[in-house]
């Protein structure tokens, strides 16, 4: 079965730029997460969403928005970057109605500040 | 607030040495528990979890028991390999939180050389 797919994998932008980051969950499941993770950091939960509806929301900067479409794919929007930003951030997907309590984690998108 | 205390590495280890990984957390009630492998470039594989109190979790060799009475949950391998070189991340996901958001130590890098 296929798994959670993450693109861009590498992205580079400026500092002031946005950035688009998109994820398509595990077919079936219906949760959601966005996790960041710092050069030598462990991963930082950013916000997560169930059923399209936002669900819980952690350490995630105002400059940041997030969304689940109704094809359950979610992306994560990030206006004005700056250096700090520069992170591997993953999604991570889990069918929560099913009572698993497992996430599966993608491969993450590498986002490069400069 | 939860929280989880891993050992800090890195563990240099020679093959077919013996490993452990400490991790204690802090959580009310009784959150699940996990412990996720990274390998280098790589996303986060779940490599073993544990729901409940005196449960082990077993994979790939790797086992971890959830101690209750001690809030902890250490990996250990009887005889590492080369390739179980990456970093390990002990996890837990609260009880309390519906929407299960992973919290994260901040990881141990194990080296196994041949």
């Amino acid at each position: 079965a296929a798994g959670v797919i993450q693109s861009p994998r590498h992205l580079i932008k400026e500092k002031r730029e946005t950035a688009t980051l998109k994820c398509y969950p595990i077919s079936r499941h219906d949760t959601v997460y966005w996790y960041q993770q710092g050069p030598g950091q462990d991963p930082q939960f950013l916000i997560s969403f169930y059923e399209k509806m936002q669900s819980d929301k952690g350490s995630i900067p105002d400059r940041f928005s997030a969304q689940q479409f109704s094809d359950y794919h979610s992306e994560l929007n990030m206006s004005s970057l700056e250096l700090g930003d520069s992170a591997l951030y993953f999604c991570a997907s889990r069918r929560l109605g099913g009572g698993l309590d497992e996430q599966f984690f993608g491969p993450g998108t590498r986002l490069t500040v400069l | 607030g939860n929280s989880v205390t891993q050992m800090e590495g890195p563990v240099t280890l020679s093959e077919e040495a013996f490993l452990t990984i400490n991790c204690t957390y802090t959580a009310t009630g009784y959150p699940s528990l996990f412990w996720y492998v990274q390998y280098p470039g790589e996303g986060l594989q779940l490599l073993l979890k544990a729901t409940k109190a005196d449960d082990k979790g077993s994979n790939k060799g790797f086992e971890a028991t959830y101690r209750k009475e001690t809030t902890s949950f250490h990996l250990e391998k009887g005889s590492v390999q080369v390739s179980d070189s990456a970093v390990y991340f002990c996890a837990l996901s609260p009880s309390t939180d519906s929407w299960g958001k992973l919290q994260f130590g901040a990881g141990t890098q194990v080296v196994v050389t041949p």
